[in-house]
């Protein structure tokens, strides 16, 4: 089945600072990639997706990258605010099953 | 509020005991799924629905786990004779049909088994 890895598993940057994470998958047939923030108590909120027919997509100060060939897609992060200071998720899906990486604790520092 | 909404929110039982959590979806989605989710780790699928047809089920879904969705709108997730291995947070999501549509969790079940 589907293996998702994601690094790093912790990342402290400082305040207007760029963040970046990635995954890597292992089945090529995986064709929707999402990214999820989830916040101490909360369940995980979807941030961005992007489709495996699409390289890249950004919304405002995020944006998704894929390469299909090495099965890899990162999550950037830019003009960081300490309210993004949380544990991120990458997700590959083939028909509905979603594997999750293991996360990304970000801390943004002031 | 309309998203996707979980009770109870948090629930503390003995071993051996049964539990049931419920799972209230966003009303429109028909595909309703649920994940565990242990301390440290990203979700873990257990099983999804499509309207009321359980579509596929975990290896991780042990025959002491049943989950329904009888009339294709809230589901349940009944685990009996708890252990404490099955100490965690339980999610529910839902969305469009489809394998690209994005799923909308809620803030979870978390399960503690004294």
């Amino acid at each position: 089945g589907e293996n998702v890895e994601q690094h790093p598993s912790t990342l402290s940057v400082q305040e207007g600072d760029s963040a970046v994470i990635k995954c890597t998958y292992s089945d090529s047939a995986s064709n929707y990639f999402p990214w999820y923030k989830q916040e101490l108590g909360k369940g995980p909120q979807l941030i961005i997706d992007i489709r495996s027919n699409v390289g890249e997509k950004k919304d405002q100060r995020i944006a998704v990258t894929l390469n299909k060939t090495a099965k890899h897609f990162s999550l950037h992060i830019t003009e960081t605010q300490p309210e993004d200071s949380a544990v991120y998720f990458c997700a590959a899906s083939i028909v509905g099953d979603m594997r999750f990486g293991a996360g990304t604790r970000l801390t943004v520092k002031p | 509020d309309t998203g996707v909404s979980q009770d109870p929110r948090h629930k503390i039982t003995k071993r051996g005991q049964n539990v049931t959590f419920r799972c209230d979806p966003i009303s429109e989605h028909n595909r309703l799924y649920w994940y565990r989710q242990t301390l440290g780790q990203g979700p873990e699928f257990l099983t999804y629905f499509q309207n009321e047809a359980q579509l596929e089920k975990s290896r991780l879904l042990s025959d002491r786990f049943s989950a329904e969705r009888p009339k294709g709108s809230f589901s349940t997730l009944e685990i009996q004779r708890t252990e404490q291995g099955d100490s965690a947070m339980y999610l529910c999501a839902s969305s469009w049909d489809g394998a690209d549509q994005p799923q909308h969790f809620g803030d979870g079940t978390r399960l503690s088994i004294l």
